[in-house]
């Protein structure tokens, strides 16, 4: 499979900006997915990139670098019910997807 | 409400007794997929199904099958499950703006 790498777990404060990266392998790169899920529910979808730049969605915003095979998950203003897992996926080849293992986000009051 | 729906939600099972989970959406979706996550390994995908009579094997898809009879219903197979296939098994479907859409999930113990 595909190495989706990003950071097991985070910790950051209520109401600061916490920024969770992703990095994949590039060759047959097809677009970018973040998606969150809490314990004992399903990934619910936050942002797709297939182009470079930032795609800015309320407090959400999501980067990718194609060269760089980078990309990251930029949360602002946090809320506790931010806390939750953060699942980068790729899609390959335009029918692939390999997802990461998730970073797990603590936000603490 | 625009869903996708995975029945049976938790089930508890034999070696090499054979099920079915089924999978449905209402989205007219034409890109469906099975997953399986395990604790460490984040989401696998098992099978694919670009359209109607169309299915490819994704990562992982040793043990499983799949059929695509009709647009809306996807279901995952495994003719002689064994202990290594317990996992919690969600399908998904995407639509033409790329977002994918996840179903409850199937939380699978075989004994």
């Amino acid at each position: 499979g595909q190495n989706i790498d990003q950071p097991t777990e985070m910790t950051a404060t209520e109401g600061a900006i916490v920024q969770i990266n992703c990095t994949y392998q590039t060759s047959g790169f097809n677009g970018l997915f973040w998606y969150q899920q809490h314990t004992g529910e399903a990934p619910t979808f936050l942002s797709y990139n297939v182009l470079d730049g930032l795609e800015e969605k309320g407090r959400f915003s999501s980067f990718l670098s194609r060269s760089k095979g980078y990309s990251y998950l930029l949360l602002k203003e946090l809320q506790m019910k931010d806390s939750a897992s953060y699942l980068c996926a790729v899609r390959y080849n335009f029918n692939k997807f390999y997802f990461g293992s998730g970073t797990k986000l603590n936000v603490k009051p | 409400e625009a869903q996708v729906t995975q029945n049976p939600r938790y089930l508890i099972t034999v070696t090499g007794k054979k099920l079915t989970v089924t999978c449905s959406q209402n989205m007219n979706h034409e890109y469906m997929s099975w997953y399986r996550q395990d604790p460490g390994l984040g989401l696998r995908q098992i099978y694919y199904s670009m359209n109607v009579e169309v299915t490819d094997k994704g990562d992982v898809p040793e043990g499983y099958k799949v059929s695509r009879k009709e647009k809306r219903n996807f279901p995952l197979i495994l003719e002689s499950p064994s202990p290594n296939q317990t996992s919690l098994y969600f399908c998904a479907s995407t639509g033409t703006d790329n977002e994918q859409f996840f179903g409850p999930g199937t939380r699978l113990t075989v004994l």
